[in-house]
């Protein structure tokens, strides 16, 4: 069965602390996602990744930053929690081989920053 | 720019009723779109996708179809479950790239 792991599902952590938020698929997809997603916003593009070493800015990267080392690992860096930073995190990711625009998702990291 | 609209939730329905939640798009090019469907306490799925006008997309009773002419793509289900609560996500791709911009959401509470 293909999956998406997000290594916490619950985080809470206090204002100016490194977060990281871990993200691992065993599908061999190329392309990975973070997106946050909020009450009547939906989802908002955080960063991408095409490729290993790759990184992409999404809609809304101010204060995050990304690490794509190994094809199937994407990890989400805040240097610096704020509690506008409180929500839930998504990652996806998808191959332009098997489904163009089919993500697969992970079950969420909800932050909670305080 | 690419987005998408949905109407707000939540839609409140008794089992059995029929279902349409609204969604339309603005787009450059021709996207292709997509119905996400987000169970409690899980990640997004994809519930179904069209990717040219007229296309019509189903599965597990739900059904939506790509109207250029009105930029639309509602979704529709003949008689909803409770097990059909959730919150649905109506996205689009528009040009290269494997993106998704995503609509806000609209939740469906369906009761016994």
């Amino acid at each position: 069965d293909v999956k998406v792991t997000q290594s916490s599902r619950y985080l809470v952590k206090r204002t100016g602390e490194k977060v990281f938020l871990e993200c691992v698929q065993d599908m061999d997809h190329e392309n990975m996602f973070w997106y946050r997603q909020d009450p009547g916003l939906g989802l908002r593009l955080i960063y991408f990744s095409y490729d290993v070493k790759m990184k992409e800015k999404g809609d809304i990267p101010e204060g995050y930053s990304v690490s794509r080392e190994k094809k199937e690992r994407f990890s989400l860096i805040l240097e610096s929690a704020s509690t506008n930073q409180t929500s839930m995190y998504l990652c996806a990711s998808s191959s332009p081989d098997k489904g163009p625009g089919e993500l697969f998702f992970g079950e969420g990291s909800r932050l909670t920053v305080l | 720019g690419n987005s998408v609209t949905q109407m707000e939730g939540p839609v409140t329905l008794s089992e059995e009723a029929f279902l349409t939640i609204n969604c339309t798009y603005t787009a450059t090019g021709y996207p292709s779109l997509f119905w996400y469907v987000q169970y409690p306490g899980e990640g997004l799925q994809l519930l179904l996708k069209a990717t040219k006008a007229d296309d019509k997309g189903s599965n597990k009773g739900f059904e939506a179809t790509y109207r250029k002419e009105t930029t639309s793509f509602h979704l529709e289900k003949g008689s909803v479950q409770v097990s059909d609560s959730a919150v649905y996500f109506c996205a689009l791709r528009a040009g290269a790239g494997n993106m998704l911009t995503f609509g806000g959401g609209t939740r469906l509470m369906v009761k016994p």
